[in-house]
């Protein structure tokens, strides 16, 4: 049973480029969550996605930031102009329950986006 | 505001020197906490997940516990394949985990 896939591993832009973080949640899971892990700091959440739907996106940045989770596919994390503050690591979790408080998430190996 | 601090930040053991990592949480009505372990590079692994003061689990050499206030993740006998760095995350009822900034720890053979 394959676990939270992302894609790609390492990423590196030019300020001003787009960077786009794939995520394929565990089988049978249906619920994605998005984190930022920068140096030094803990994990923190950007965004809940069901199929189709953001369910919660309150700790992602208004601009440049967008997710989305479509019907077929993997989950996208997109960030357009980046700039050298956006350079973390990206970790995509994914839970088999409706988002319930005490589902368990599991996270992949994550997006490690350096901005040059 | 909800809130989870880990000690110490780092955290070295000669191999078989039991200890214990601590996560202190400050979250209105606690409805779960996890432990992760997070290998250089890699993506957190999930460890434990404690529901309610008095809980403990325990897996291999780890074991977790739980109180009002703090969780408690004692490694009894380490060995140097347990160096990696322990997250505490806490949640209050949405999917919102909080984490602590982790403890990196360092068994030495």
């Amino acid at each position: 049973n394959a676990g939270v896939m992302q894609n790609p591993r390492h990423l590196v832009r030019r300020r001003g480029q787009e960077a786009r973080l794939r995520c394929s949640p565990m089988k049978g899971h249906s619920h994605v969550y998005w984190y930022r892990q920068l140096p030094e700091e803990g994990l923190k959440f950007m965004v809940y996605l069901q199929k189709e739907n953001i369910i919660d996106e309150s700790g992602m940045p208004k601009e440049r930031f967008s997710a989305e989770f479509p019907k077929e596919g993997p989950s996208i994390l997109r960030i357009q102009q980046v700039v050298r503050g956006d350079s973390a690591a990206y970790f995509c979790a994914s839970s088999a329950k409706a988002g319930a408080s005490t589902d368990t998430q599991y996270f992949g190996p994550g997006t490690r986006l350096t901005v040059l | 505001e909800d809130q989870v601090t880990q000690s110490p930040e780092a955290l070295r053991l000669q191999e078989g020197e039991s200890s214990s990592l601590n996560c202190s949480y400050t979250v209105s009505g606690l409805r779960g906490l996890f432990w992760y372990r997070q290998d250089p590079g890699k993506g957190p692994e999930f460890l434990f997940t404690l529901y309610s003061a008095g809980e403990e689990k325990e897996k291999e050499r780890l074991k977790a516990t739980l109180t009002k206030k703090e969780s408690f993740l004692h490694i009894t006998a380490p060995k140097p394949e347990d160096s990696a760095t322990y997250l505490c995350a806490a949640t209050s009822g949405t999917y919102k985990y909080i984490f602590g900034t982790g403890t990196r720890l360092k068994v030495l053979a």
